[in-house]
């Protein structure tokens, strides 16, 4: 089941905030975040598995609420290099196949 | 991180002709990897889990006979777009996932002309 992303696309000016929400209507079992430029391939920023989560590096950090069906991604102090398309993905852990659904993005644009 | 290298970066095709696409794991074995395929400002749309030994795994959609998947290799998987019509046009990206994190290809921009 494909995960829900909010919003669709975002307007930044340089360092102000952004949060993107990744839902579902199931508990899911990983949520991953990626980052992808535009015609190039998606970066992996970070995984959360246990409900009640929260990681972060840097600027970027991420949690999964208590029933594993909502996940947030969390950038402060935007950067121009932030801007790009954020996906969340899902799916069963990889010994148990791997395979990962994709919500359908979230355009970032961070402007000077 | 492990590495998934994809080649060709791009290929610009003549309809009906066919087009393969190879995605190899560098520094690791991998049993599975996977296909997507990318349309323009939309998100990854995953087509077919590749399985090293065995046949591949479509997704509801795809046509098995349209995107044929080998993975005659464990470091090795490819995709062939056959009778390749402009429609076919598109992103596509190979994955593979040796722990938590799964790891991406640099991506195909195929054009079929």
């Amino acid at each position: 089941q494909q995960p829900v992303q909010s919003p669709q696309a975002v307007i930044l000016r340089e360092g102000e905030d952004a949060v993107i929400n990744c839902s579902s209507s199931k508990a899911l079992y990983s949520v991953h975040w990626y980052r992808q430029k535009h015609g190039e391939a998606p970066v992996f920023l970070m995984i959360l598995l246990k409900g009640g989560e929260q990681k972060g590096h840097e600027k970027i950090s991420a949690s999964f609420n208590e029933k594993k069906q909502q996940s947030s991604l969390y950038l402060t102090a935007s950067q121009l290099s932030y801007s790009g398309t954020y996906f969340c993905g899902t799916g069963p852990d990889y010994n148990q196949g791997g395979k990962l659904i994709f919500g359908q993005g979230t355009e970032l644009s961070v402007k000077p | 991180g492990a590495v998934v290298s994809q080649h060709p970066s791009w290929v610009i095709c003549k309809s009906g002709t066919s087009v393969k696409i190879e995605c190899r794991s560098l520094d690791f074995q991998a049993t599975t990897m996977f296909w997507y395929r990318q349309f323009p400002k939309q998100s990854l749309m995953l087509m077919a889990t590749s399985n090293e030994g065995s046949k591949a795994t479509y997704e509801q959609g795809v046509e098995k006979d349209k995107f044929l998947i080998n993975h005659a290799s464990l470091t090795l998987s490819t995709l062939t777009v056959t009778s390749a019509h402009p429609e076919d046009s598109s992103f596509y990206i190979c994955s593979a996932r040796p722990n938590t994190e799964a790891f991406f290809g640099q991506g195909t921009r195929l054009t079929v002309v």
